[in-house]
């Protein structure tokens, strides 16, 4: 089982929509929990980063579940702008930084 | 501020050949690290450091050798080249604690023929 799960999409959804994306750890010490984003054939940039209590930027909301080892990132109102990989990101202590495989979005006019 | 600089952004090699990636920060973060990057697998880390003269090995170490002599540096070697190692390879910089993000160089894309 990999250590950080993904759905890899892709998700193709049109401009104004709302959609969310899940991710699965699956180690109970993990610590801390990011979103980044992609952009094809570039390097991943941080997005936002998630706290227990989940947090909000703008039309982006993260939400953690810890006793379900469980990261959500929800996108309203899509843009085209917002089409990217994004990737799910734990953070297990000791420097060990896991990546999920990645949740590809297409936002069509 | 050039953040972390990855050289060369493309390189074709023969199997068997070698060559070092080279990584470069200028934002004195303790922390450096390798990932590659493949279709389906997402970023998996190669090696990292915690400081100079630091090194420790990530979830797919072999193969590569790193070194860590300075805080700016970070270069990643491949010995004796294979196909298996065909990728696109990041390097990272951040600070010490597991609260804080990655930044990352802009990629090296390799192939290995």
């Amino acid at each position: 089982r990999k250590e950080v799960e993904q759905d890899p999409g892709p998700f193709n959804v049109p401009e104004g929509a709302t959609v969310a994306f899940n991710c699965t750890y699956s180690n109970s010490a993990s610590q801390s929990f990011f979103w980044y984003r992609q952009d094809c054939r570039k390097e991943p940039k941080l997005l936002m980063s998630v706290y227990s209590s989940g947090n909000e930027d703008g039309r982006f909301t993260a939400q953690l579940n810890r006793a379900s080892q469980y990261i959500s990132l929800l996108i309203r109102d899509s843009k085209l702008s917002d089409s990217a990989t994004y990737l799910c990101v734990v953070n297990t202590g000791g420097f060990k930084t896991i990546f999920g495989a990645g949740t590809r979005l297409f936002v069509k006019a | 501020n050039a953040g972390v600089t990855q050289t060369p952004k493309f390189q074709v090699l023969k199997t068997g050949q070698s060559m070092t990636l080279q990584c470069a920060q200028d934002m004195n973060h303790e922390y450096m690290s390798w990932y590659r990057q493949d279709p389906g697998m997402g970023l998996r880390l190669i090696h990292y450091s915690v400081g100079a003269g630091i090194t420790d090995q990530g979830e797919v170490p072999n193969g590569y050798n790193v070194s860590r002599s300075t805080t700016e540096d970070f270069p990643l070697r491949l010995l004796s080249a294979a196909p298996s190692q065909t990728s696109v390879y990041f390097c990272a910089a951040g600070i010490q604690s597991s609260n804080s993000p990655l930044h990352f160089g802009n990629g090296t894309r390799l192939t290995v023929t």
